[in-house]
């Protein structure tokens, strides 16, 4: 089945690294999603990953895929108070017809504190 | 200038009724999509349309009718408003398509409330 888990709070202080986690279900997802979404806003896509990739870097951004144990991580360096917001988890799984589609998480709700 | 724009912002009706939302891309994209979000903030896709045809369409009661009268545009409208229908409706977009990896771009969201 198709389905996306995320723990659904993180609090950390201005300054710490923050780690979300994200497992998946789907091993055919070939990208793996993080999108970023702020109050009363829609979700804007802040990374993506490449099935066949470990890691990847976007400056404050860092990217983990375990993909034999299908778990995404999102670690967030320098974590400051405007990353206060909720991180969507999603894969890109197959659709009947070829088609793509995205599954989200539910979404962790990050508080980034003084 | 914004990318992906729905209207209203926000919509209160009574139950019954029925109500369109509206959504419009500027970004030249072949596919666009209806996503429903609920008050626990889970986000579940509702429909996909790739250069106006119907592509996706998931376990929605027939009460929701999506239109497509070009590329551009992706309407909503839903007849027989009821309390359930009461979420928070995000219109997006994506540049590659159904077949590769989808980068979505959403607009900022309808709050609807079914009263």
């Amino acid at each position: 089945g198709e389905d996306v888990e995320q723990s659904l709070f993180l609090s950390v202080r201005e300054g710490d690294s923050s780690v979300i986690n994200c497992t998946y279900t789907d091993s055919s997802s070939t990208y793996l999603y993080w999108y970023k979404q702020e109050p009363g806003a829609g979700l804007q896509l802040l990374t993506y990953i490449f099935s066949n990739m470990d890691m990847k870097q976007d400056q404050r951004l860092t990217v983990l895929l375990n993909k034999k144990d299908k778990h995404l991580s999102l670690r967030i360096a320098d974590t400051q108070t405007g990353d206060s917001a909720i991180y969507f988890c999603a894969e890109g799984a197959m659709f009947s017809g070829g088609y793509n589609k995205l599954i989200f998480g539910a979404g962790t709700r990050l508080a980034v504190h003084p | 200038d914004t990318a992906v724009s729905q209207t209203p912002k926000y919509l209160v009706t009574q139950m019954g009724n029925d109500k369109s939302i509206k959504c419009e891309q500027n970004l030249g994209h072949d596919t666009m999509y209806w996503y429903k979000q609920d008050s626990k903030k889970f986000l579940k896709i509702m429909f996909s349309y790739n250069n106006k045809e119907l592509i996706i369409n998931e376990t929605v009661p027939n009460r929701f009718s999506p239109k497509s009268p070009d590329k551009a545009h992706l309407n909503l409208h839903i007849n027989s408003l009821e309390l359930g229908d009461s979420a928070v409706y995000f219109c997006a977009s994506s540049q590659d398509g159904p077949l590769r990896g989808e980068k979505l771009f959403f607009g900022s969201g309808t709050q609807l409330s079914v009263l």
